[in-house]
């Protein structure tokens, strides 16, 4: 079982619409949760930190399920400048080394 | 600096010959990373550096890889006789020692062997 998983997608989605990825992860002793952003041919940048209560910045909500080690991000009235590939980062369980999952294409069209 | 720095943005080289890379990180941040990706590719771990700890070499591919970081400051990333398959994006990441605030990633070098 890979350590960070994620559904590649692409999720074709209409302006305005609501869209919601998954990420699992297999280490359940992990700390850090991460959601970032990579723009086409360019460096991941940071969207949001993983809270375990939960967490929401403008648009965006995270949650995360240790239970079911998982975490989620949830977009609302998804615009256009959204298309992007989301990446799920996890840190903690004995490592210092954060793995990234292979990221979810999301394509929002007018 | 304001953020990670890292050059030559892109790279052409010869296969079998030997380039570095360079990764000048966040001003205190203790902590540095070196990932790969190939075109479509996730993120592959590299190396990771800590402060003055020996650094985690456990994802370099074959020992024509190496690093070097002094301190907290600026690293190298050398391959030696490089292949075809070296093709990809190098990139550069740093952190505070607790990593809260996430990683902060450089613009890469795109590296293309021929």
């Amino acid at each position: 079982r890979k350590e960070v998983e994620q559904d590649p997608g692409p999720f074709n989605v209409p302006e305005g619409a609501t869209v919601a990825f998954n990420c699992t992860y297999s280490n359940s002793a992990s700390q850090s949760f991460f959601w970032y952003r990579q723009d086409c041919r360019k460096e991941p940048k940071l969207l949001m930190s993983v809270y375990s209560s939960g967490n929401e910045d403008g648009r965006f909500t995270a949650q995360l399920n240790r239970a079911s080690q998982y975490i989620s991000l949830l977009i609302r009235d998804s615009k256009l400048s959204d298309s992007a590939t989301y990446l799920c980062v996890v840190n903690g369980g004995g490592s210092y080394i954060p793995t990234f999952g292979r990221g979810t294409s999301l394509i929002v069209h007018p | 600096g304001a953020g990670v720095s890292q050059s030559p943005s892109n790279k052409v080289t010869e296969k079998g010959k030997d380039v570095e890379l360079r990764c000048d990180p966040i001003s205190g941040h203790t902590a540095l990373y070196w990932y790969r990706q190939r075109l479509g590719q996730g993120l592959e771990f590299l190396i990771y550096f800590q402060g003055n700890s020996a650094p985690d070499k456990s994802g370099l591919p074959s020992d024509r890889f190496s690093a070097e970081r002094t301190g907290e400051s600026v690293s190298t990333l050398t391959i030696q006789r490089t292949q075809q398959e070296d093709s990809a994006v190098y990139l550069c990441a740093s952190s505070f020692s607790k990593d809260t605030y996430g990683y902060t990633f450089g613009s890469g070098t795109r590296l293309t062997v021929v």
